[in-house]
């Protein structure tokens, strides 16, 4: 199993709506990563999980709430959004944090904020 | 500021032509460096990466690197019409845990 997935492919949800996005591997990557990517804009980093730890945090506001309950699991909470949070989300996953690892991105989550 | 820069295009080459497409980074110290397809409404897609100065062949893709004048490039031989996307190129600063800093990317129009 060499993908990564997310769910859902779509959301929209209001500005005071709870919602929370969800990525998988099975490939036994350590590392794994959450980007946003606006519309013909290069995809731009948010969060970076290593061995389930967070080690990078790219001063993204308090309403996304990065989650890594395992190894192979990424959840992103996202609570009293703004309508220019609507974006490509895109989840990747590297075999390690770090350096020489190459990333892999799912097919992402498209967000609409009403 | 670590920069990132692309030609936006749009590149366009006739089919069975060579595409070549440039990148250039800001920061000497750099280690790892990729170059991601990326179709329209897609994900990005890892199609090639390298780390040493020099050429990487795989299949049609052929990437450059030269680290003396931070420049790395792709070659697409033989381009087909379904090679039409972004090229995105990522760069792996040193000390930066994989963080990827991603260039705007190149819009490729491969032509009949």
């Amino acid at each position: 199993d060499t993908e990564v997935t997310q769910t859902p492919k779509h959301l929209v949800m209001g500005m005071t709506n709870k919602k929370s996005l969800k990525c998988e591997q099975h490939m036994g990557h350590r590392a794994m990563y959450w980007y946003k990517q606006k519309a013909k804009k290069p995809p731009e980093l948010m969060f970076v999980y290593s061995y389930e730890k967070l080690s990078i945090n790219e001063s993204v506001p308090s309403r996304f709430s990065p989650e890594c309950p395992n190894s192979s699991l990424l959840n992103l909470h996202l609570h009293a959004l703004q309508p220019e949070d609507s974006a490509l989300y895109l989840c990747a996953s590297s075999q390690q944090a770090g350096g020489f690892n190459e990333q892999f991105f799912g097919p992402g989550t498209r967000l609409t904020v009403l | 500021q670590k920069e990132v820069e692309q030609n936006s295009g749009p590149l366009s080459v006739p089919e069975g032509a060579i595409a070549s497409l440039n990148c250039t980074y800001s920061d000497r110290g750099s280690q790892s460096f990729f170059w991601y397809r990326q179709y329209s409404g897609k994900s990005p897609e890892l199609i090639m990466f390298i780390y040493s100065n020099g050429d990487k062949e795989d299949g049609r893709f052929t990437a450059q690197l030269n680290k003396a004048s931070q420049y790395v490039s792709l070659l697409i031989r033989d381009s087909q019409p379904s090679d039409s996307a972004t090229y995105l190129c990522a760069v792996e600063y040193t000390g930066t845990a994989s963080k990827l800093t991603f260039g705007t990317g190149t819009r490729l129009q491969v032509t009949l």
